[in-house]
Order: C-alpha cells, then structure tokens, then sequence
C-alpha cells in the first residue's frame, strides 16, 4: 500500500476555504486517494475519494496532481462543525478492502 | 435505517476479566471490521469479516477473538482483558462490489481495564 504524509494539524478561519494537503508519492496506477474524517469521539465518516480527476460532492473538493503523487482536500467555506481530524488513504478501489489509517491532519477552525 | 450500532458504549473491566463487544448493521453489508484507536494515534484494524463465515486476522489481532454471528452481526470478544487493550473500539461495515471504499462505522465503545 502507498504510504501517506500528512501535516499534523492545520487552522482554518470559518467561512474561508480549509486545503488540507496529502503526499502519496508511491501510489501506484490503480490506487484510489480516499478521505475520511473523525470528529471529536465519532466514528470515521467517509468524505471523498478520486483517482486521477478531481471530484466534488457536496462535502468537498479532492484535487490530484497530474503525477497523482499528491492531493488536497478542499473545504470550500469551513464551518465550527468541520473541526475534525482529517485521514488520506491510498487504497485499490476493487476487492475486499482494509482501510489502513495512519494520524491524520487535525484541522482547527476558529470563529 | 440505524446504520452500523454498536453495544455497549462504555465499559470498565478489571484486568483477567471477558466481554463481548456488540455490532449490528442493517444495511445488508457483506463486510464488517473492527478497529481500535488508542489516544492520539489512527485506527488499528483488529480483525475483519469478508463475507459472512469467513473471518481474518488485521493488525492486531492478539489478545481478541470474532465471531461473525450472521450477516448483520460481528462480536469482538476479549477473553482475558489487559490494561493493553483500554481503547476506543469501533466497529465498520462495507458493501462488496462497491466500486469504492466507503466504510461506515459505528459510535464505538470506549472501553477502560484497569
């Protein structure tokens, strides 16, 4: 599995957009870039996942570069309720599958 | 739809003593998984369910055992607790063929051996 690196915490002011970036410089081809998010005592809750294009739901935006050596998660108006910790994963999409969680970025955003 | 449940939420053992952890989901979910998290650290995968009547070692698997009861239920059972195992043990659910890997997890049991 392809390792991450993420940063260990990240502030945000709420209404501006939260990046959260992620390193994954050994992905391979058909490795799929997943993020999840754990707030305070709560169980992990799935937010996006992409390949090779960027995607956008209704939670978030997931860029990844050309070379899918990294992304970022983008929370486009971060509110007190995204305070939360922040996990990129690197996963084949097909098959049975274990989520393999490394620390995660712990995304602070203040009034 | 309750999603993923897990029982009981809290639990104080003292050290040598056995308990089961609960999980159900109803959400039809082939697969079913069991996680710790220890303070400040990521999730651990403890042991997993690919389908009903088939269960597999995760990373740290000793000291526990699972039983996949029938398609909605996974136990975690420790059979003799360690202060080791003071956790915050979630439980997740997967659908198979899934062109993804959306997991849902349950609100885990946060479990103290003294």
């Amino acid at each position: 599995d392809a390792k991450t690196t993420q940063p260990p915490s990240m502030d945000c002011a709420e209404g501006r957009a939260a990046n959260l970036p992620c390193n994954h410089s050994t992905i391979s081809g058909n490795e799929y870039v997943y993020w999840y998010r754990q707030i305070h005592s709560q169980g992990p809750q799935y937010i996006i996942h992409g390949l090779k294009n960027n995607e956008t739901n209704e939670m978030a935006s997931l860029i990844i570069t050309e070379d899918r050596k990294s992304s970022t998660l983008i929370l486009p108006h971060a509110t007190l309720r995204d305070t939360a910790v922040y996990y990129c994963i690197v996963r084949v999409a097909l098959g049975f599958q274990k989520l393999v969680f490394g620390t995660g970025t712990r995304l602070l955003v203040s009034p | 739809n309750a999603g993923v449940t897990q029982t009981p939420k809290f639990q104080v053992l003292k050290t040598g003593q056995s308990m089961t952890l609960q999980c159900a989901q109803d959400m039809n979910h082939n697969s079913m998984y069991w996680y710790r998290q220890d303070p400040g650290m990521g999730l651990r995968l403890i042991y997993y369910s690919a389908s009903e009547g088939t269960t597999d070692k995760g990373e740290v698997p000793n000291g526990y055992n699972v039983s996949r009861l029938n398609k909605r239920e996974f136990s975690l059972r420790l059979e003799s607790a360690a202060p080791s195992q003071t956790s915050v043990y979630f439980c997740a659910s997967r659908a198979s063929g899934s062109s993804y890997n959306e997991q849902f997890f349950g609100p885990g049991t946060r479990l103290t051996v003294l």
